[in-house]
């Protein structure tokens, strides 16, 4: 069983391009979290998402992010417009359940460099 | 709101050391509580877990015991290897609004020197 997968596992944008990243949960969850890691700190909630539907996003800045999990594909995780304080490692993680006792699996991150 | 608090690293101990990282939590309710380790330029992989009160989350000889009256989750193990060298995060999740949703601590650093 694939665990959870994430891609690219580098990008590098330039300030004011776009950057996509892309996450496959494990076979069989169809819950995602989103996570952001700034250097030396702590990993951050951003999103919560089932197929096809944000449940919470009250930890993604208002202006510029988004995300999707459509019902068929990997869900999306978009930058628009990047600035150097978006320069971090983007998680993704997944669960059989949207349940706090449930571990989740993590992917092996996104680094996003933007110079 | 709900909140994590654990020592700050980094933290250098010698092979076969013993080894304690402290972690409290605020939260209401009864939240699951977790211990994550993050090795270099990978994800992060769940440790141990304790889902109520007095609960004993091990494995790989770390241990961490679910301690209510104290609001804490410290993590042990009593001889650390070279290769337990990473960060280790301690985490909750709760039941409400933001259910499910991980929040962690700022994390430990970890070397172990032969």
């Amino acid at each position: 069983n694939a665990g959870v997968m994430q891609n690219p596992r580098h990008l590098v944008r330039r300030r004011g391009q776009e950057a996509r990243l892309r996450c496959s949960p494990m076979k069989g969850h169809s819950h995602v979290y989103w996570y952001r890691q700034l250097p030396e700190e702590g990993l951050k909630f951003m999103v919560y998402l089932q197929k096809e539907n944000i449940i919470d996003e009250s930890g993604m800045p208002k202006e510029r992010f988004s995300a999707e999990f459509p019902k068929e594909g990997p869900s999306i995780l978009r930058i628009q417009q990047v600035v150097r304080g978006d320069s971090a490692a983007y998680f993704c993680a997944s669960s059989p359940r949207r349940d706090p006792s449930y571990e989740q699996y993590f992917g092996p991150g996104t680094r996003l460099t933007v110079t | 709101g709900n909140s994590v608090t654990q020592m700050e690293g980094p933290v250098t101990l010698s092979e076969e050391a013993f080894l304690t990282i402290n972690c409290t939590y605020t939260a209401t309710g009864y939240p699951s509580l977790f211990w994550y380790v993050q090795y270099p330029g990978e994800g992060l992989q769940l440790l141990l877990k304790a889902t109520k009160a007095d609960d004993k989350g091990s494995n790989k000889g770390f241990e961490a015991t679910y301690r209510k009256e104290t609001t804490s989750f410290h993590l042990e193990k009593g001889s650390v290897q070279v290769s337990d060298s990473a960060v280790y995060f301690c985490a909750l999740s709760s039941y409400g609004g933001s259910q499910g949703n991980l929040i962690f601590g700022k994390g430990t650093k970890l070397s172990v020197k032969p």
